[in-house]
């Protein structure tokens, strides 16, 4: 069974850090790129960042570019995203997702964990 | 305000039809890239319903279909039951902003 697990979130302090993982199984994770989604609490999604399968395209939306920081552990199937300079509005649900290609800008994203809350506020 | 456009809620009583739009621009939609729709459950993940425009995952019935007319996309679901009722987003990539984006998403409600 394909499984996804966002781990990580809680509750940090304005211009703290925090660091979520994202533990899969059942693909072969180092065949596909990963992607991180937020949602802010009553709003939409929006998409937050994507690494491709062998970690070496990253890319970030403008409102995390220089904060956020996406990586792989392809031996350990995990996904990770470094959240530093923290700030209210980054209080969301980050939601970690498998994305249908090892790499396209245009994949959809065929397999989502339960998300983790990240609360920031002091 | 999202690059994506929707509507934010429709509505519609079982058994009927009802669609729900996409409305994009030259640097996403227009240039050629896939939309994809997902479905959100009240509480839950979302979920892959459409992608490439007219795809269903494996699962999907096949009341819920999806179309392409310019710079726009559509999600239409037929017999609509009880269990339909959720959040729908549509996806696409955005060359200008190089990036994916998510449309607003819409409410859907089952009178």
């Amino acid at each position: 069974e394909v499984q996804v697990l966002e781990s990580g979130g809680g509750l940090v302090q304005p211009g703290g850090s925090l660091r979520l993982s994202c533990a899969t199984s059942g693909f072969t994770f180092s065949s596909y790129a990963m992607t991180w989604v937020r949602q802010a609490p009553g709003k939409g999604l929006e998409w937050v960042s994507v690494i491709s399968a062998g970690g070496g395209s990253l890319y970030f939306a403008d409102s995390v570019k220089g904060r956020f920081t996406i990586s792989r552990d392809n031996s350990k199937n995990t996904l990770y995203l470094q959240m530093n300079s923290l700030r209210g509005e980054d209080t969301a649900v980050y939601y970690c997702a498998k994305s249908s290609s090892s790499w396209s800008p245009n994949d959809a994203f065929d397999i989502w964990g339960r998300g983790t809350m990240v609360t920031v506020s002091s | 305000q999202s690059v994506l456009t929707q509507p934010p809620s429709v509505s519609g009583a079982p058994g009927q039809r009802v669609t729900i739009s996409c409305t994009g621009s030259s640097s996403n939609i227009g240039a050629g890239y896939d939309v994809h729709w997902y479905q959100q459950l009240p509480g839950t993940a979302p979920k892959l319903l459409i992608y490439a425009y007219i795809n269903r995952p494996s699962g999907v019935p096949h009341r819920f279909s999806g179309s392409k007319s310019g710079t726009s996309a559509s999600l239409a679901i037929t017999g609509l039951q009880a269990e339909d009722e959720a959040d729908y987003y549509c996806q696409s990539y955005d060359s200008s902003l190089s990036g994916s984006v998510f449309g607003g998403g819409t409410k859907l409600t089952v009178l």
